[in-house]
């Protein structure tokens, strides 16, 4: 079946540590994003990519990178930069930047002790 | 993009219709209204989207008024499964432009 995966579902870490988190898609989507999500609150865009090779940043990438190689993969790293990682991350993809709806992963829990 | 409001929370009994409003009085005549939801732990889930006629599909109706200044989401049968954060999101489909996900609605179907 066609769809998002992320992995890990959940992950804990110790203050200081990169974690990378993973996504991949098989729709053949071109527009992949990625948010944050805090516990009672909506979604918050951290980068975006329209295509293979490129990406942008969202409203707050700082201590965040991505990198997008292949256009089924598109993995977050969250840098020891980032003040308060702790959250619930969601991997999000759609046929192209402009249009179309978005399907979305089961999300990523990172917990940072 | 035009912002939208919701109401914070919504009841709604078992097998009865939910109606969750969205009111988007700066909408643009390009902007279309889409729909959310997501249940606790998971990622958001599209229900449907319209740029000014009704819409139906197998999960919900969208009604938008006349003048797009607002919308209401249906969900004919609430069952329990439907227990979740409704968003409201109205976009344009011109490159560049973001799906925003606000607050939403957080709606409860209760037995």
């Amino acid at each position: 079946d066609g769809g998002i995966t992320q992995s890990p579902k959940y992950l804990f870490r110790k203050e200081g540590q990169n974690v990378t988190l993973s996504c991949e898609q098989n729709l053949n989507h071109d527009a992949m994003y990625w948010y944050r999500q805090d516990p009672g609150q909506g979604l918050r865009l951290i980068y975006y990519s329209q295509i293979v090779n490129d990406f942008q940043k969202g409203d707050i990438a700082e201590g965040y990178s991505v990198s997008r190689e292949k256009k089924e993969s598109f993995p977050l790293t969250v840098t020891s930069a980032q003040k308060n990682p702790t959250a619930f991350y969601l991997c999000a993809s759609r046929r192209d930047h402009s249009a179309g709806e978005l399907f979305f992963g089961e999300g990523s829990r990172l917990t940072v002790l | 993009d035009a912002k939208t409001t919701q109401p914070p929370s919504m009841d709604c009994a078992e097998g009865r219709a939910a109606n969750l409003p969205c009111n988007h009085s700066t909408i643009s005549g390009n902007e279309y209204v889409y729909w959310y939801r997501q249940i606790h732990s998971q990622g958001p889930q599209y229900i449907i989207h319209g740029l000014k006629n009704n819409e139906t599909n197998e999960m919900a109706s969208l009604i938008i008024t006349e003048d797009r200044k607002s919308s209401t989401l249906i969900l004919p049968h609430a069952t329990l499964r439907d227990t979740a954060v409704y968003y409201c999101i109205v976009r344009s489909n011109n490159a560049g432009n973001m799906l925003t996900f606000g607050g939403g609605t957080r709606l409860m179907v209760k037995p």
